[in-house]
């Protein structure tokens, strides 16, 4: 069965810093991993769908990388800002076509 | 505006008491699905629903019921519910199944649900 695994579960950051997210599973054979972003009270929003082909997605000052074989993704945000505190969560789609999600990451960026 | 909506939004209840939450999408979408967010567990799906009459289990589909008669709609039944369903609740949609190249999912706001 698929786990996904999140590091760090908590980081809290200065304005400014450059940030990595990681993301480990243990079933290589997926279809797509899928960033979001969860704020308080809200649902999720979809960050970046990285498909099993691809490397990596950029959107903004946001980066996502996949390595396949290891069973790895990073989420790199560049020049993190406050408006940037929230969970973050990877998913990952296989077979099953049922969503494996981690328990993810929350983030605090303070001025 | 693209949206997910679910009512209500908070639901406090008692064991036993049969309740549906709705979830409603206007955006044309095939595929939907329910999750669960509890801590430590993080989101498990519930049931999807490839398309109208279409559903399947997800992860975790002991004591609900879903329904999908129309494309718009998938509401999330829960029969009698117990204390262990006390958890927050996400519909999600998307065009097709999740997995398919270039496919996305769009959650609604959750619905928070506390059984006593």
């Amino acid at each position: 069965k698929q786990e996904v695994t999140q590091i760090p579960a908590a980081l809290s950051v200065p304005e400014g810093e450059n940030l990595v997210l990681n993301c480990s599973f243990t079933d290589s054979a997926i279809y797509n991993l899928q960033w979001f972003r969860q704020d308080p009270g809200k649902g999720l929003t979809s960050l970046l769908l990285i498909q099993s082909s691809q490397r990596e997605q950029t959107s903004g000052r946001l980066n996502a990388s996949l390595d396949k074989s290891s069973g790895r993704s990073t989420l790199y945000i560049a020049a993190s800002q406050p408006g940037d505190s929230a969970t973050y969560l990877c998913a990952v789609t296989g077979g099953s076509y049922i969503p494996t999600f981690g328990r993810g990451t929350s983030l605090i960026v303070h001025p | 505006e693209a949206q997910v909506t679910q009512n209500p939004r908070y639901l406090i209840t008692v064991t036993g008491k049969k309740l549906t939450v709705t979830c409603s999408q206007n955006m044309n979408h095939e595929y939907m699905s329910w999750y669960r967010q509890d801590p430590g567990l993080g989101l498990r799906q519930i049931y999807y629903s490839m398309n109208v009459e279409v559903t399947d289990k997800g992860d975790v589909p002991e004591g609900y019921k879903v329904s999908r008669k129309e494309k718009r709609n998938f509401p999330l039944i829960l029969e009698s519910p117990s204390p262990n369903q006390t958890s927050l609740y996400f519909c999600a949609s998307s065009p097709r199944l999740a997995g398919a190249p270039g496919e996305t999912q769009y959650f609604g706001p959750g619905t928070r649900l506390l059984v006593l």
